[in-house]
């Protein structure tokens, strides 16, 4: 069955830097976009950075764009999120994401792990 | 402030019908498909309507979604306990190039 197992989550000091992963299984990792979804304590979602399934494609929100860093190894069914200088509104649970249909008009996220918290604390 | 507007919260008696709306722009649900996911209480979120109104494989037909213009709903017919839960809308943004979600309805089932 499809898996998704983020992990790297943790305590950080702001301007520090965290690297997420997340370990897919179950299904061709090499075919499908990947998303990092976010979710502070106590709020709603918001969606962070795709990459698609070659990685020859990134889009990032506004909110991370030239701090965070989304890869992927397709050799190890693995996907990343380098994240630097962390700040205190950073912190959240990081969900990632399989999408289907990226690129079209029926794209949506189809699987979902289980998240993985980070805190940016002093 | 989300891009996509949701009510906070709606509440309905067991076995009652119940929508949500989301609310947005030409630049997203105007132009792109809603995605609605449902997010219990301390779990993931989870695919609950696609590409307007789909339903994935094994998710309930009591759940049905629909658009018209720059708005989407969604609708929970015949409401049971375990439907309380958070709900998303989503879509793509042209302009933003990227994805954006509601802020969230929290359901009660009175």
């Amino acid at each position: 069955q499809v898996q998704l197992v983020e992990s790297g989550g943790g305590v950080v000091q702001p301007g520090r830097s965290l690297r997420l992963s997340c370990a897919a299984s179950g299904f061709s990792f090499r075919s499908y976009a990947i998303h990092w979804v976010r979710q502070a304590p106590g709020k709603g979602l918001e969606w962070v950075a795709v990459i698609s399934n070659d990685g020859g494609k990134k889009y990032y929100a506004d909110s991370v764009k030239g701090r965070f860093t989304i890869s992927r190894d397709n050799s190890k069914n693995t996907l990343y999120l380098q994240m630097n200088s962390l700040r205190a509104e950073d912190t959240a649970v990081y969900y990632c994401a399989r999408e289907t249909g990226f690129g079209t008009t029926q794209g949506h996220f189809d699987f979902w792990g289980q998240g993985t918290l980070v805190t940016v604390s002093s | 402030q989300s891009v996509l507007t949701q009510p906070p919260s709606v509440s309905e008696a067991p076995r009652q019908r119940v929508t949500i709306s989301c609310s947005g722009s030409s630049s997203n649900i105007g132009n792109n498909a809603v995605n609605w996911y449902q997010q219990l209480p301390g779990k993931a979120p989870k695919l609950l309507i696609y590409y307007d109104d789909l339903l994935p494989s094994g998710v309930s037909d009591r759940f049905s979604g629909s658009k018209s213009g720059t708005s989407a709903s969604l609708a929970i017919s015949g409401l049971q306990s375990e439907d309380e839960a958070d709900y998303y809308c989503a879509a793509w943004d042209d302009r933003l190039n990227g994805w954006v979600f509601g802020g969230g309805t929290k359901l009660t089932v009175l």
